[in-house]
């Protein structure tokens, strides 16, 4: 039973547009969620992560935004650069101290040039 | 340079090996994990060090058998694996086990492949 899904397994996008990879959970007991990304023979990169008091974050090009009613997070990059082309994952946390980090499968960004 | 290293980098081994991967985390966090990644899989945690004291086992088979001598050090050791074992083996450190801003840093993995 997966409690954090990627539904999108892949996504394209030009450059300099928008890139939207969206997450969603189920356990209502998830408090901090984080994005990594992950290119190919590296280990996945923090990116960005947003607490559930917040339902918004944001670091430079890219914003995390969380719906708790919905149980969905979203990561939007803008503008989209070549660079940006990798995996990336969500993940969540519940942390009343559990150590688990709970991923999903990943969406692979691809940005066109 | 990442914080989290790991060797070696791309491991083959037969069946009726014994092998360890070795993890090596340089940013003073007091958590350590080895996480597992299969293709078209979401990462599996697989187990958690916390001060050097073993905190999470999530339901790993014992031919997988983890020490964590110090905070800085985190090891897998590896005996009599089976090929459904090739993956992955990404190894993480943390500041605080699942606390708020307290992401994980990951190694860049041991690719394994049991033949």
């Amino acid at each position: 039973d997966q409690q954090v899904k990627q539904n999108s397994p892949s996504l394209s996008v030009q450059e300099g547009r928008i890139s939207i990879l969206n997450c969603d959970y189920t356990n209502s007991m998830f408090d901090y969620f984080l994005w990594y990304k992950k290119y190919p023979a590296e280990g996945p990169t923090f990116l960005i992560s947003i607490s559930s008091i917040k339902d918004k974050n944001e670091d430079g090009r890219f914003t995390v935004f969380l719906n708790k009613s919905a149980k969905h997070l979203s990561l939007h990059i803008v503008p989209s650069q070549p660079g940006d082309s990798a995996v990336y994952f969500c993940a969540a946390s519940d942390t009343s101290g559990t150590y688990k980090y709970i991923f999903g499968t990943g969406t692979r960004l691809k940005v066109l040039a | 340079e990442t914080g989290v290293t790991q060797t070696p980098r791309h491991l083959v081994m037969g069946m009726t090996n014994k092998k360890s991967l070795k993890c090596e985390q340089h940013l003073g966090h007091n958590a350590m994990y080895w996480y597992k990644q299969s293709a078209k899989k979401p990462l599996e945690l697989m187990f958690v060090y916390s001060l050097e004291e073993r905190v999470e086992n999530n339901s790993v088979p014992s031919r997988f058998s983890p020490e964590c001598p110090n905070s800085s050090h985190l090891f897998l050791h590896l005996h009599t694996l089976q090929p459904e074992d090739s993956a992955l083996y990404l190894c993480a450190s943390s500041q605080d086990g699942g606390a708020d801003n307290s992401p994980l840093h990951f190694g860049n993995g041991t690719r394994l492949t049991v033949t």
